[in-house]
């Protein structure tokens, strides 16, 4: 059974940074790319950045690039998330998606970051 | 970046009933376009990829069809389980952004 289980959110103030994990089992992790998707409260879904099988190649929408960094870790079945210069408009749930292309196949049960001082 | 725009924005039906809602995007994705479901207080579900194909598991009383800008997603026989938020996302440009969601309610 695929999991995918983020954590490392919380309450964080304004330009502080955060890194958020994902830990994936159930399926071979190194083959697959991963990627973040967002979804501020009440609001609808947004992708944040998505990452290669190797890691090699990042993508990223383009209101987070320069702040937001995607990284893997295939020996420990792990993606993360490093967000800097956090801002009020990065409050959000984190969600890690199985990315198949053509679709997100699985989502974590996500994780909430709130930036308010 | 490609918009999404889905219709309604709520919906209100009995069970039993068939409902539908509509993804409109604001150029052609040839077909790539796929449908989630989220209950409430859960994470998003992939219920149908590449406009027409169900994910495993997913019953088959729900469907999907469309092409060119024009989508929709088909729920036959509604059941009291298909409560949730319903989003379109468009997968043929970066960014791959998603429709603003379709609330279903049970009447």
């Amino acid at each position: 059974e695929v999991q995918l289980v983020e954590s490392g959110g919380g309450l964080v103030q304004p330009g502080r940074s955060l890194k958020l994990s994902c830990a994936a089992s159930g399926f071979t992790y190194s083959n697959y790319v991963m990627a973040w998707v967002r979804q501020a409260p009440t609001k609808g879904l947004e992708w944040v950045a998505s990452i290669s099988t190797g890691g090699g190649n990042t993508y990223y929408r383009d209101s987070v690039k320069g702040r937001f960094t995607i990284s893997r870790d295939n020996a420990k079945n792990t993606l993360y998330l490093q967000i800097d210069s956090l801002r009020s408009e990065d409050t959000a749930t984190y969600y890690c998606a199985k990315d198949m292309g053509e679709a997100f196949a699985y989502w974590g049960q996500g994780t909430l970051v709130t930036v308010s001082s | 970046d490609i918009q999404m725009t889905q219709s309604p924005a709520s919906l209100s039906a009995s069970l039993g009933e068939t409902v539908t809602i509509e993804c409109l995007a604001s150029e052609d994705i040839y077909s790539n376009l796929a449908w989630y479901q989220q209950k409430p207080g859960k994470s998003p579900q992939l219920l149908i990829y590449y406009a027409n194909s169900l994910n495993d598991g997913v019953p088959s009383r729900f469907s999907g069809s469309g092409s060119g800008t024009q989508y929709s997603l088909k729920i036959n026989s509604l059941q009291s389980e298909d409560v949730s938020i319903y989003f379109c996302q468009q997968n043929y440009d970066s960014p791959r952004t998603f429709g603003g969601g379709t609330k279903l309610e049970l009447k």
